[in-house]
């Protein structure tokens, strides 16, 4: 497809289950985002990469969030010991370059719900 | 630390109005200003983005300024239409580093 998609769309785990969110960027895009939207609430950043490295990482709220890109594309969220504070939209994003003139473009966001 | 914010956060008008959205933020040394749409449970629409030497972009029916000095800037929306409701984000992008940082949003809701 030609714009970011995310899966699932949905996710409802249980309190201290491990969860994951993929993330597809658009194709040849080296700048990938992840943020977090609480309900009502603008998106927070959580973690950006360039190609593989994750060149920042400082909105990532407690240990138990952890993001791959391991091949520079598809990138992958990790929540580990879910808490029901962690449920909320996540958002992926990603831009052409590192270019500061560059728009991110954004997927649909993974729904998780924490029970 | 950059704050952005948006006054109202929710605004009801009749069809065919003209109307205008604010944000503001406080540190001016951004490289752009980006205004997105959302529409329930989708992820963000790019609307505009304005770099930080420009003063004004426009697309369609879409209009937005920035002030960098006095930290603002304004979406104004020409012959509103009942499709244009949404919820209206303006995001940051500042020196120094790569992430956007948004505003709350303000939630249009457009009366046919």
């Amino acid at each position: 497809g030609a714009g970011v998609s995310q899966s699932p769309r949905y996710k409802v785990a249980k309190r201290g289950q491990d969860v994951a969110l993929r993330c597809d960027p658009i194709s040849g895009h080296v700048s990938l985002f992840w943020y977090q939207q609480a309900l009502g609430q603008g998106p927070e950043f959580l973690t950006y990469f360039q190609n593989e490295a994750q060149l920042d990482k400082s909105g990532l709220p407690s240990d138990r969030f952890f993001a791959e890109r391991p091949e520079g594309s598809v990138s992958t969220l990790k929540i580990q010991r879910t808490q029901q504070e962690d449920s909320a939209v996540y958002l992926c994003a990603s831009s052409f370059s590192r270019e500061s003139n560059q728009p991110q473009h954004f997927g649909d966001g993974t729904r998780l719900s924490i029970l | 630390k950059q704050e952005v914010t948006q006054i109202p956060a929710a605004l009801s008008v009749p069809e065919g109005e003209n109307l205008v959205l604010n944000c503001s933020f406080t540190d001016s040394a951004i490289y752009n200003l980006q205004w997105f749409r959302q529409d329930p449970g989708k992820g963000l629409t790019s609307l505009l983005l304005i770099q930080s030497s420009q003063r004004e972009q426009t697309s369609g029916r879409l209009n937005a300024s920035l002030d960098k000095s006095s930290g603002r800037s304004t979406l104004y929306i020409a012959a509103s239409q009942p499709g244009d409701s949404a919820t209206y984000l303006c995001a940051v992008h500042n020196f120094g580093n790569e992430k956007l940082t948004f505003g709350t949003g303000t939630r249009l809701t457009i009366i046919p």
